[in-house]
C-alpha cells in the first residue's frame, strides 16, 4: 500500500521558534511538494523538488525553505514561525511520466502558531 | 493566482440524487485532475483526464471537458453519505508536466 507520511497531525509553536514539518513516501516518486491549505483559498504550493537536493519556488514561498537529503524525504522549514503561518500543511508526491501525474498526499499537519 | 475554479462552492444533496461540480481554468493544460478530501484529511486523486479526451468514466463517476470552454464537470452518480467531502479540481499546465494548480473546491454534503 503506497504511503506518504507526516512527522505531525498537530503542532502549537509560538512565534519565532524555527519549525520542521517532515514528509516521507515510500513509493520512490522523483517529485515531492509542500502545500498549505486555508479556507475559501484552496490549496496553494510552496515549494516543490525534481530530484534530490533540487527545489523550486511555488506560488508562496515567502517564510519557507525547504531541504530534499533523500529522495523519500521532503522538509519543510519555517525559520521564524508567525501567526499568518497557521494553517493545514499537506505534502504530496508523484512520479516522473510525461502525462499521468496523479499526486499522492499526506494526511496534513495542522499548525497553530501562538 | 488560481487556475481552477470551482462551482458551486457548497452543494447540499439527498442521497441517491447525482451531484454535479464544474470547475473552469484560464489556460492551455496538459490534463486534469480531480481529487476528494474527506473533512481535514489529506487529498485523494480520483479521476485523470487529458487534454485530448472529452469524457471519461470511472465507477460512479464521469468527467468531462470542453478545451474550447476551458471548463470541466464532475458528476457523482447515484450519490451515498460517503460521497460528502470537498472536491477539487487540479490543473497541469502544458509543458508543466509535474507541477499541479488546484482550484478553491466544492463542498459536498449528501443527507442520508
Amino acid at each position: 500500500d503506497v504511503k506518504v507520511t507526516q512527522s505531525s497531525r498537530y503542532l502549537v509553536k509560538r512565534t519565532g521558534e524555527k519549525v520542521f514539518l517532515e514528509c516521507v513516501q515510500d513509493m520512490d516518486h522523483e517529485n515531492m511538494f509542500w502545500y498549505r491549505q486555508d479556507p475559501g483559498l484552496g490549496l496553494r504550493l510552496i515549494y516543490f523538488s525534481y530530484d534530490v537536493k533540487m527545489k523550486e519556488k511555488g506560488d508562496i514561498p515567502e517564510g519557507y525553505s525547504v531541504s530534499r537529503e533523500k529522495k523519500e524525504r521532503f522538509s519543510l522549514i519555517l525559520e521564524s514561525a508567525s501567526t499568518n503561518q497557521t494553517s493545514m500543511y499537506l505534502c504530496a508526491s508523484s512520479g516522473w511520466a510525461r502525462t499521468d501525474n496523479e499526486q499522492f498526499f499526506g494526511p496534513g499537519t495542522r499548525l497553530t502558531v501562538l | 493566482s488560481q487556475q481552477g475554479e470551482e462551482d458551486p462552492q457548497a452543494l447540499s444533496i439527498q442521497e441517491g440524487e447525482n451531484a454535479t461540480m464544474n470547475c473552469s481554468y484560464k489556460t492551455s493544460i496538459n490534463n486534469l485532475q480531480w481529487y476528494r478530501q474527506n473533512s481535514g484529511r489529506g487529498l485523494v486523486h480520483l479521476i485523470l483526464i487529458r487534454s485530448n479526451e472529452r469524457e471519461k468514466h470511472s465507477g460512479r463517476l464521469r468527467v468531462t471537458l470542453d478545451t474550447s470552454k476551458k471548463s470541466s464537470s464532475l458528476l457523482i452518480t447515484a450519490s451515498r453519505a460517503a460521497d460528502t467531502a470537498s472536491y477539487f479540481c487540479a490543473t497541469s499546465a502544458s509543458g508543466g508536466y509535474q507541477k499541479v494548480t488546484f482550484g478553491t473546491g466544492t463542498k459536498l454534503q449528501v443527507i442520508p
